[in-house]
């Protein structure tokens, strides 16, 4: 059964203060996996889809990495409006395309 | 906005009654998807169907049903609700299943 762990649960930062989120998964033959934000009571938005082992992605503050066992965040000198929860999901190959998420890192950044 | 819409946002009912949940998928999607989201599990995923037939099953329970229509909207039904199905509610569509999955709001379900 697929398996996707996040750490830390919850992470605080000062504005400025870049740091990384962890997303380690476990699935037989991994079709893709997927970074979304969600703010309190809306729904999930999608950040980036990584493929394989090396790719790496980036979106303004924040770059997507992904290795053959886990996939970080890393978020560069973060603003108070990247405070979010930050969900992993994994898409597995013959799951015709279920996602598994993770539960999710609570990141808050103070001014 | 994802361009995914869903009705209704918020749904208060009573203990063994039955509800409707409402998705219209982005334009040009062709396969939906129904999560669950409660405090204590995170996001469940429910259900998929993808050009109107049934394509995946999560651990959806048998008081709960799904289809898609000819014009792509779908609908989850619940029924015999007991207070655990107090949860969030969501849909999201994708062109194809191994596509990026674009989320609606969110139906807010309370069951008292």
């Amino acid at each position: 059964e697929d398996q996707v762990t996040q750490s830390p649960e919850a992470l605080r930062l000062q504005e400025g203060e870049s740091s990384s989120l962890n997303c380690s998964y476990t699935v037989s033959g991994l079709r893709g996996l997927f970074w979304y934000r969600q703010d309190p009571g809306k729904g999930p938005e999608f950040l980036f889809t990584l493929y394989s082992a090396g790719e790496e992605k980036e979106k303004e503050r924040l770059k997507a990495t992904l290795t053959k066992k886990e996939s970080f965040l890393h978020i560069t000198a973060p603003k108070p409006e990247d405070s979010a929860t930050y969900l992993c999901a994994v898409q597995e190959g013959t799951s015709y395309g279920k996602l598994t998420f993770g539960q999710g890192t609570i990141l808050t950044v103070h001014p | 906005d994802s361009g995914v819409t869903q009705t209704p946002k918020h749904l208060i009912t009573a203990t063994g009654q039955r509800v409707t949940l409402r998705c219209s998928p982005r334009s040009g999607d062709l396969s939906v998807y129904w999560y669950q989201q409660s405090l204590d599990q995170g996001l469940q995923f429910l259900i998929q169907y993808y050009n109107g037939e049934e394509r995946a099953k999560g651990n959806i329970l048998e008081r709960f049903s799904a289809q898609q229509f000819p014009d792509l909207h779908s609908e989850l039904n619940l029924s015999s609700l007991e207070l655990g199905d107090s949860a969030l509610y969501f849909c999201a569509s994708s062109v194809r299943p191994e596509e990026t999955q674009y989320f609606g709001p969110g139906t807010r379900l309370l069951v008292l």
